[in-house]
């Protein structure tokens, strides 16, 4: 039973595309929302965070848009670079316990 | 990240054989996790330990233990190797003084592969 549903499982764009990532939730009790970037062989490391009280946060190129209606959230990547190429997880937790992560999304970008 | 290491970072074994993943951070943080990752399912939650005397289930504990020896190592074990456990496995740490930004610093995993 996933929590947090996450879509596409897989993305190609084009360099200087706008690719977007999209999660949903069920459990309203979420309070924290988190993007990881895994790279090959490595492990996950946080990208960016958003609270519900917010419907959107931007770091650099990278954006959260938060819709607490509909209980989703998305990830939007301005200007994609090919060093963008990773696998994203979208992530939920209350009051800053464990994380439930969706299920991830392979992201590569063509030169 | 060098701050939280795995080791092995590959093993091969065979179903029936009893395995350990060790786990050791410098960090500081006292919450330690321990995930797996499998194609299309994201992370999921194996244990996890708030202290060194806390040990919790997660969401997939069957078929695994753990042990917290101390605030800086957790290791997991796998009582008898079984091929559907063929994963890549991360342990995590965070520190529960950030509150609720709770940011986990993963490891860099531990690919095991059951014949």
């Amino acid at each position: 039973q996933q929590q947090v549903k996450q879509s596409p499982q897989s993305l190609i764009v084009q360099k200087g595309g706008i690719p977007i990532i999209n999660c949903a939730y069920e459990n309203t009790a979420f309070d924290y929302f988190p993007w990881y970037q895994q790279f090959p062989g490595k492990g996950p490391a946080l990208l960016i965070a958003i609270r519900p009280d917010v419907s959107e946060k931007k770091e650099g190129r990278f954006t959260i848009s938060f819709n607490k209606s509909a209980k989703q959230f998305s990830l939007h990547i301005m200007d994609s670079q090919p060093g963008d190429s990773a696998t994203y997880f979208c992530a939920a937790s209350i009051a800053g316990n464990m994380l439930t992560f969706g299920g991830g999304t392979r992201l590569m970008v063509k030169p | 990240d060098a701050d939280v290491t795995q080791t092995p970072r590959n093993r091969i074994t065979k179903t029936g054989k009893r395995i350990m993943l060790e786990c050791s951070q410098t960090k500081g943080h006292d919450r330690m996790y321990w995930y797996r990752q499998d194609p299309g399912l994201g992370l999921r939650l194996i244990y996890y330990s708030f202290d060194v005397k806390d040990i919790n289930k997660g969401e997939i504990s069957d078929g695994y233990s753990v042990s917290r020896q101390a605030q800086a190592k957790f290791s997991l074990s796998l009582e008898s190797a079984i091929p559907n456990q063929t994963a890549l496995y991360f342990c995590a740490t965070s520190d529960s003084g950030l509150g609720q930004n709770n940011e986990q610093f993963f490891g860099p995993g531990t690919r095991l592969t059951v014949l």
